[in-house]
């Protein structure tokens, strides 16, 4: 069964430096999102991305936060300065059409010491 | 603005027994979905159900489930049987659609504790 695949699982990372989360989203979808989710709270929209481009940013996604699809396949989420608080789950999703089920994958635990 | 609400923090069943976690929203849109997930403790978002507003039939997904009253606005999960393997977190969420892009909204989660 295909599956959203995010890389790394786990990145311990120094506050002030760059971080990019990978994704891999299943193949014949359009659409692609990336959620936060601080630990004990609950999930929350950062940005959602189609035919390369964003489509909508919530107020999480500032100017330290940059997505791109490379290479039509990985979609990334780059955190350029990170920050104390950008400690999280990542979870990237994505889906085929709209008003189809989200996809996510298995999340990307972030922590900035 | 659209809302997820889930007033359960936390539940307790017994295994093989039934148990319903509550969730409501709220939206002026006359066109959304509910989705429920699972969160086991190793993290990943599971999708379990989903239910169109327009759908005249309550979703079902083997053991799970939904409750859908549309004039309550609420949209509770009913898991049967249930397995040890069921206690996880558990999320309701919306999806919004505006301007060509969609996103989920979700509540705050209902964490589901099935004892043996």
């Amino acid at each position: 069964e295909p599956e959203v695949t995010q890389t790394p699982s786990h990145q311990v990372t120094q506050m002030g430096q760059e971080v990019i989360l990978r994704c891999v989203p299943i193949s014949n979808h359009l659409y692609f999102y990336w959620y936060r989710q601080i630990l004990g709270q609950k999930v929350e929209f950062l940005v959602s991305f189609y035919n390369n481009e964003i489509s909508e940013k919530s107020e999480i996604f500032d100017d330290q936060f940059s997505v791109e699809r490379p290479d039509g396949s990985n979609f990334t989420l780059k955190i350029r300065s990170t920050k104390l608080e950008d400690s999280a789950m990542y979870f990237c999703a994505s889906h085929t059409d709209m008003n189809t089920e989200a996809f996510f994958g298995q999340g990307t635990r972030l922590t900035v010491v | 603005a659209q809302k997820i609400t889930q007033t359960q923090p936390g539940m307790f069943v017994q295994e093989k027994e039934a148990v319903t976690l509550d969730c409501t929203y709220d939206t002026s849109d006359p066109s959304y979905g509910l989705f429920w997930y699972k969160q086991p403790s190793s993290g990943e978002m599971i999708f379990l159900i989903y239910q169109g507003s327009y759908d005249q039939q309550n979703a079902t997904e083997g053991r799970y489930s939904l409750n859908f009253q549309k004039a309550r606005k609420s949209a509770n999960l009913v898991i049967s049987a249930s397995q040890l393997g069921d206690s996880a977190m558990y999320f309701c969420a919306m999806r919004v659609a505006q301007g060509g892009s969609e996103k989920l909204v979700f509540g705050k989660g209902t964490k589901l504790t099935v004892n043996p």
